[in-house]
């Protein structure tokens, strides 16, 4: 297991706007996933894209993967207020154990 | 589905008590992972289970956790004694085989506060 390292640590927007994150890895994965948490809750899967993928969508989510520069992105488009909230990567590789890194919080402001 | 169902939601004990946390994963999960998160350090796994068995507790602090799951639909931390220093929230989750890959469920956490 590996742990993903996100970037920025904070980012603060516009409601509207969009908001990029990424996140670096170390070695070699087999996919990656994108957790957010809301203050005070559990966190929830968001996306999963497989090693072999390049990007992948769902709603105003997009997450692109370089396995070449071991790094993924998550775009949030057209954020909402209630898109504030913390965000993980979590890079998967032989095992099922999901190591978490600081995360981006993101401030959506109205 | 009633996801994954954490009990007690609140916790709020006095230094060198017994605390018992548990967790009810989502039926059909294989494996059950324990997470603490605070704000210093994160949100650390402190031991996961597959088919009932410990794989892997590297993550438990010290002697004082301890961690079971005597059956697939259960669950329980405790810590004996607590201390000041254990007050954080901590999570449960079960995980899912999905599309690709493992997709974790998490439940809404236990808040301790040890005084």
């Amino acid at each position: 297991s590996q742990q993903g390292e996100e970037d920025p640590q904070a980012l603060s927007i516009q409601e509207g706007e969009n908001a990029t994150m990424n996140c670096s890895y170390k070695t070699s994965i087999n996919n990656l996933q994108w957790y957010r948490q809301n203050s005070g809750r559990g966190l929830v899967h968001l996306i999963l894209i497989r090693s072999n993928e390049r990007e992948k969508h769902s709603g105003r989510l997009r997450v692109t993967l370089d396995t070449s520069k071991k790094s993924s992105s998550l775009l949030i488009t057209a954020s909402r207020a209630a898109d504030t909230a913390s965000y993980f990567c979590a890079p998967l590789g032989g095992s099922e154990k999901l190591v978490f890194g600081k995360g981006t919080k993101l401030t959506v402001n109205p | 589905d009633a996801g994954v169902i954490q009990s007690p939601r609140h916790e709020v004990t006095e230094m060198g008590q017994e605390v018992t946390l548990r967790c009810k994963p989502i039926s059909g999960h294989n494996s059950l992972f324990w997470y603490r998160q605070t704000m210093m350090r994160g949100l650390e796994l402190l031991i996961y289970f597959n088919n009932n068995v410990p794989i892997d507790d590297s993550g438990m602090p010290e002697d004082r956790f301890s961690a079971k799951m005597p059956n697939a639909s259960f669950s329980t931390l405790k810590i004996q004694p607590s201390e000041p220093r254990d007050s954080a929230v901590y999570f449960c989750a079960s995980n899912s085989r999905g599309t690709g890959g493992f997709i974790q469920y998490f439940g809404a956490g236990t808040r301790l506060s040890v005084l």
